[in-house]
């Protein structure tokens, strides 16, 4: 049984820190790696994606990717109260369409 | 237009009632996705289908019947459905086939079905 595990939170950071929210998987084939932000009552949202060891930058966010340890983690720079969200990591099951999600990580932000 | 589009937004329904959830995407792309989301469990997908040939069914029970006429439009037919089957049912959309690439398109997702089953 392929799994993605994320600690469920909620993880608590006050406005303007940095929030480290990480991601471990099972299938050491898997080759593509997601992070998405869901809102309370909302579809989620895609926030990065990752294929290769090392960082990715986009604005505010940066996914990190060890595929040795088979861990994945997001950070979030100058966490701002609309940054709270449930995390969602994603891994994809090697050589399929399939994604398999974790329970999610609940980010509070507090000013 | 947004990318992928739900409908209903809410449904409510009966045991032995049948009902459709549509969904329509946008974007160009050529792969579509259901996924039923309930409290507290990860996200569970249902179907895939490719250039509308269905890829995966992941065990789903029969009582789900998924219809894609084309690349653009996926349907999820419901019929006797179980009190256990409330959750949001969100479907997604993504560019491409994954195998072979260097890595799956990303998937994106509609604002999902609210279905209460009494």
């Amino acid at each position: 049984q392929k799994e993605v595990e994320q600690n469920s939170g909620p993880l608590s950071v006050p406005e303007g820190a940095i929030a480290s929210l990480n991601c471990t998987y099972s299938d050491r084939g898997s080759q593509s790696f997601f992070w998405y932000r869901q809102y309370s009552g909302k579809s989620p949202e895609l926030i990065m994606f990752i294929y290769s060891n090392g960082d990715k930058e986009d604005g505010r966010f940066t996914a990190q990717l060890n595929k040795a340890s088979q861990y994945v983690s997001l950070l979030i720079r100058d966490s701002q109260p609309s940054d709270s969200a449930t995390y969602l990591c994603a891994v994809n099951v090697w050589n399929t369409d399939k994604l398999i999600f974790g329970t999610g990580t609940r980010l509070q932000v507090f000013p | 237009e947004t990318g992928v589009t739900q409908t209903p937004r809410h449904l409510v329904m009966g045991m032995t009632n049948k009902k459709s959830l549509k969904c329509e995407q946008h974007l160009g792309h050529n792969a579509m996705y259901w996924y039923k989301q309930s409290a507290k469990k990860p996200l569970e997908l249902m179907f895939v289908y490719n250039f509308k040939e269905q890829t995966e069914n992941n065990s789903v029970p029969s009582r789900f019947s998924p219809e894609c006429p084309n690349s653009s439009h996926l349907f999820l037919h419901l019929h006797t459905l179980q009190p256990e089957d409330s959750a949001l049912y969100l479907c997604a959309s993504s560019q491409d086939h994954g195998t072979g690439r260097e890595g799956n398109q990303p998937q994106h997702f509609g604002d999902g079905t609210r279905l209460s089953i009494l």
